[in-house]
């Protein structure tokens, strides 16, 4: 089946810092990919959807400033996480439709980010 | 708009036990409907879902769901738990008219007990 690789599967940076994440289709395109956020013991959050070629879509409540997405090509969306605070720690796990597994979505591995 | 409440925030059973976890959704339109789990510091991973046709739908794992319009409901079942299904369960949904972003619920904590 279809493969999404995320990148780090894990950071610890420093307040003030700036952080990237990748999401990588592998042997597949994904003109769009979603990002979310899940804190402890709690479900997803969508935070945006990143479109190959043009803005992402922020949710309700998100910072688009702060959390920026590039979806640069059909294989990669980055999210960058500007100026972190310790608030900002989360699990970060994007997705992209997989086109096989017809209406199906394919999760990354997530990213455990932590701030100091 | 789309939302999924998922009943239980826990559920524990027995090995060898029936596994039932709960999943009911609000769509303006037929909706697409999935189970995925999810493994401590893991991504997910799909388990089944519901498009069209037939109503129950078997996935990976031995799990299968039945959608029932009538009750907006699509209730994961497992005849025998294992161990090894011990995790978290998510019932998510998505619809067009949602652009197919897909809402999940809050998740079932599944413990199974020896």
């Amino acid at each position: 089946g279809a493969v999404v690789s995320q990148h780090p599967s894990w950071v610890i940076c420093k307040s003030g810092t700036s952080v990237k994440i990748e999401c990588r289709s592998l042997d597949f395109q994904a003109t769009t990919m979603f990002w979310y956020r899940q804190f402890p013991k709690q479900s997803l959050m969508l935070m945006a959807t990143s479109n190959e070629g043009s803005k992402a879509t922020y949710e309700q409540g998100v910072e688009k400033d702060k959390f920026l997405i590039n979806h640069a090509s059909l294989t990669l969306s980055t999210l960058t996480v500007t100026s972190a605070h310790p608030e900002d720690s989360s699990f970060y796990i994007c997705s992209a439709r997989d086109p096989v597994n017809n209406y199906g979505y394919t999760f990354g591995s997530g990213t455990r980010l932590t701030v100091v | 708009a789309q939302s999924v409440t998922q009943l239980g925030s826990h559920v524990s059973v027995s090995e060898g036990a029936l596994v039932l976890l709960r999943c009911n959704y609000s769509s303006s339109v037929p909706p697409y409907l999935f189970w995925y789990v999810q493994y401590p510091n893991q991504g997910l991973q799909l388990l089944l879902k519901y498009t069209t046709g037939a109503t129950l739908v078997k996935g990976i794992n031995g799990f299968e769901a039945e959608f029932k319009k009538s009750e907006t409901s699509f209730h994961l079942t497992k005849p025998s738990a294992h161990m090894s299904d011990a995790a978290e369960y998510f019932c998510a949904v998505s619809d067009m008219n949602g652009g197919f972003k897909t809402i999940f619920g809050a998740g079932t904590r599944l413990f199974v007990k020896a």
